[in-house]
């Protein structure tokens, strides 16, 4: 069975401090996973994912996230936080029936 | 065109109501979603649709009732619902040929259950 965990329900980081974002993952098989970012009142939009070729992925709006096997993490990372980029972000796995199994989110606060 | 389309934006409807929402993509998309996601938490998977065919439905209560009159078009039909219904409800697409492909969300419906 797929599942992801995020730490940390919510993070504050400065207006142009280092975003990092956890997430971890549980698969008995090779993992599809997604990083998505959700504003208020609105739907979910993708910012990256990870579909077994680079381990490396870039995003949309300067982020990235690295699969690290040994660690079962897809953390998500930005280098420097920028006021647009507060919202709610959660990391996904998919499920071996075209399902998303979502984490628990993660509310991201910039402070100016 | 990579939009999914939801109608109405937002809904009041009361407990003896009939009210039915409405989602549509043009990507020939032939897996499509409805996800219920309360404040301050994850979308909750309600019905999956795969070649217009209903292939899941995660014990949602039949007062929720899912229908595809085609690959482009899902509906989500109401009635006789509480006011813990009461969500934001999303709509999703995405293919079925490609392993891994993302979903595609709308911008979803607002239910207030009165």
């Amino acid at each position: 069975a797929q599942s992801v965990t995020q730490l940390g329900s919510h993070v504050s980081v400065s207006e142009g401090a280092l975003v990092l974002l956890r997430c971890n993952y549980s698969s008995s098989v090779p993992p599809y996973l997604f990083w998505y970012v959700q504003y208020p009142n609105q739907g979910l939009q993708l910012l990256l994912k990870y579909t077994s070729a680079a381990t490396l992925v870039k995003g949309i709006n300067g982020f990235e996230a690295e699969f690290k096997k040994s660690e079962t993490s897809f953390h998500l990372t930005k280098p420097s936080a920028h006021m647009s980029d507060a919202a709610e972000y959660f990391c996904a796995v998919r499920g071996g029936a075209n399902n998303l199994f979502f984490g628990t989110g993660t509310r991201l606060t910039v402070i100016p | 065109d990579t939009e999914v389309t939801q109608t109405p934006k937002h809904l009041v409807m009361g407990m003896t109501n009939k009210k039915s929402l409405k989602c549509e993509q043009h990507m020939g998309h032939r897996a499509m979603y409805w996800y219920k996601q309360k404040a301050k938490k994850p979308p909750e998977l309600m019905f999956v649709y795969s070649y217009e065919k209903l292939s899941i439905n995660e014990s949602v209560p039949s007062r929720f009732s899912p229908e595809c009159p085609n690959s482009s078009l899902l509906n989500l039909h109401l009635h006789a619902l509480q006011p813990e219904d009461s969500a934001l409800y999303l709509c999703a697409s995405s293919s079925l040929v490609v392993s891994g492909i993302e979903q595609f969300f709308g911008p979803g419906t607002r239910l207030t259950v009165l």
